[in-house]
């Protein structure tokens, strides 16, 4: 059973537009939905995170939406980077506890 | 300060030898978790210790792994008998209390020949 569906599976976006990864969960206990940016032979970063108290949470260029009512949460990069190119995982978790992570979406930002 | 650190980055293991896997925390930091990860997929979670203790081991095969993170030194993931099966990438995470942002290392890459 996956737990956190992640889409899409890759994505290729143009210097300067905007990148949009989409999750759904479906456990509704989980309330911890953090977002993760791994570089090839390099482990998880953490790049942003959001509990469900809030709709929208924003960091520079990267801004997390969420929805409590679809269980959907989704990540938006503005302004893509070349250096944005990355493998992106969503993430949830119930409490304080163990992350379930999404499949990742391979961003590629064509200069 | 340093990161989560993982050693060795790299293991070759040839079929029914044994795979030791360590994870150093960053300092402060007293609970760790382990997952593995697949080609093309996402991490899953294996395990989740504290200092003498497994808090959470339910996605670990019963058979052939164990974990423990002692009281001194760094936490050990253990792999006995590998199968090719076993060939993935494994991470370890740390935070300095349960909740707080898990920070992840670099990652051991097991490969079983």
């Amino acid at each position: 059973q996956q737990q956190v569906k992640q889409s899409p599976q890759s994505l290729i976006v143009q210097k300067g537009g905007i990148s949009i990864i989409n999750c759904a969960y479906e456990n509704t206990a989980f309330d911890y939905f953090p977002w993760y940016q791994q570089f090839p032979g390099k482990g998880p970063a953490l790049l942003i995170a959001i509990r469900p108290d809030v709709s929208e949470k924003k960091e520079g260029r990267f801004t997390i939406s969420f929805n409590k009512s679809a269980k959907q949460f989704s990540l938006h990069i503005m302004d893509s980077q070349p250096g944005d190119s990355a493998t992106y995982f969503c993430a949830a978790s119930k409490g304080y506890s163990t992350l379930t992570f999404g499949k990742g979406t391979m961003l590629l930002v064509s200069p | 300060n340093a990161g989560v650190m993982q050693n060795p980055r790299h293991l070759v293991r040839r079929r029914g030898q044994e795979a030791r896997l360590r994870c150093s925390p960053m300092k402060g930091h007293s609970h760790v978790y382990w997952y593995r990860q697949l080609p093309e997929e996402g991490l899953k979670f294996m395990v989740y210790l504290q200092k003498e203790n497994i808090i959470d081991e339910s996605g670990m095969p019963k058979e052939r792994f164990s974990a423990e993170f002692p009281k001194e030194g760094p936490s050990i993931l253990r792999i006995q008998q590998v199968v090719r099966g076993d060939s993935a990438a494994y991470f370890c995470a740390s935070s300095p209390i349960s909740g707080i942002e898990q920070y992840f290392g670099p990652g051991t890459r097991l490969t079983v020949t």
